[in-house]
């Protein structure tokens, strides 16, 4: 059974670009989550998809969006990338929603870097 | 808000010593809690979990007991290897919602 895929593993870009990051999640699973891993401020939670439907947002500024396609496969997108962007993307995903009873499988996560 | 806290690393053990990571929390209602385990280079797996009070998560030799009283979720092993070299991760989930919310890691460094 494949894991959770997530595309590219490195990215390097420059500030002002924008970004795209990819994330398949285990096959039949309908739930997709991301998180940011920095140093400084750890895992933080970034938003939450389940059926097309964002169900959850964290505290991040609108230059961070996502979306889900029909396939439950995931896009997450950083406009306007800044230096303190950089950081570990990691998605995680799972059979439902609204509770922790089904359990999260992470990805390898996406390592952008902006210089 | 909810919040973890846990030890700060990074914690050096040699093989076969006993492990201990204090991990304490806050939250709303009454959270299902999480230990995850990063690999350089990898992502987080789930090590273990507990959903209600005394409950006793358990795998490869980690425990943590759900301590209500004391807002606790302590992870714990009778005798660590080398290969249990990694970060870990205290979290919390509310009942109703997906989020974690995690602690900011503890680093363990096992040497033989």
């Amino acid at each position: 059974k494949a894991g959770v895929t997530q595309t590219p593993r490195y990215l390097i870009k420059t500030r002002g670009q924008q970004v795209t990051l990819s994330c398949s999640p285990i096959s039949g699973h309908r739930s997709v989550s991301w998180y940011q891993q920095t140093p400084g401020q750890g895992l933080q939670f970034l938003f939450e998809y389940f059926s097309e439907t964002q169900r959850n947002k964290g505290n991040f500024p609108g230059r961070f969006s996502g979306r889900q396609f029909s396939n439950s496969r995931s896009e997450m997108n950083v406009s306007t990338l800044e230096l303190g962007d950089s950081a570990l993307y990691l998605c995680a995903s799972s059979l439902g929603t609204g509770g922790m009873n089904y359990g999260y499988t992470f990805g390898s996560g996406t390592r952008l870097t902006v210089v | 808000g909810d919040s973890v806290t846990q030890m700060e690393g990074p914690v050096t053990l040699s093989e076969e010593a006993c492990l201990t990571i204090n991990c304490t929390y806050t939250a709303t209602g009454y959270p299902s809690l999480f230990w995850y385990v990063q690999y350089p280079g990898e992502g987080l797996q789930l090590l273990l979990k507990a959903t209600k009070a005394d409950d006793k998560g358990s795998n490869k030799g980690f425990e943590a007991t759900y301590r209500k009283e004391t807002t606790s979720f302590h992870l714990e092993k009778g005798s660590v290897q080398v290969s249990d070299s990694a970060v870990y991760f205290c979290a919390l989930s509310v009942p109703g919602y997906s989020t974690l919310t995690f602690g900011k890691g503890t680093m363990l460094l096992v040497s033989p």
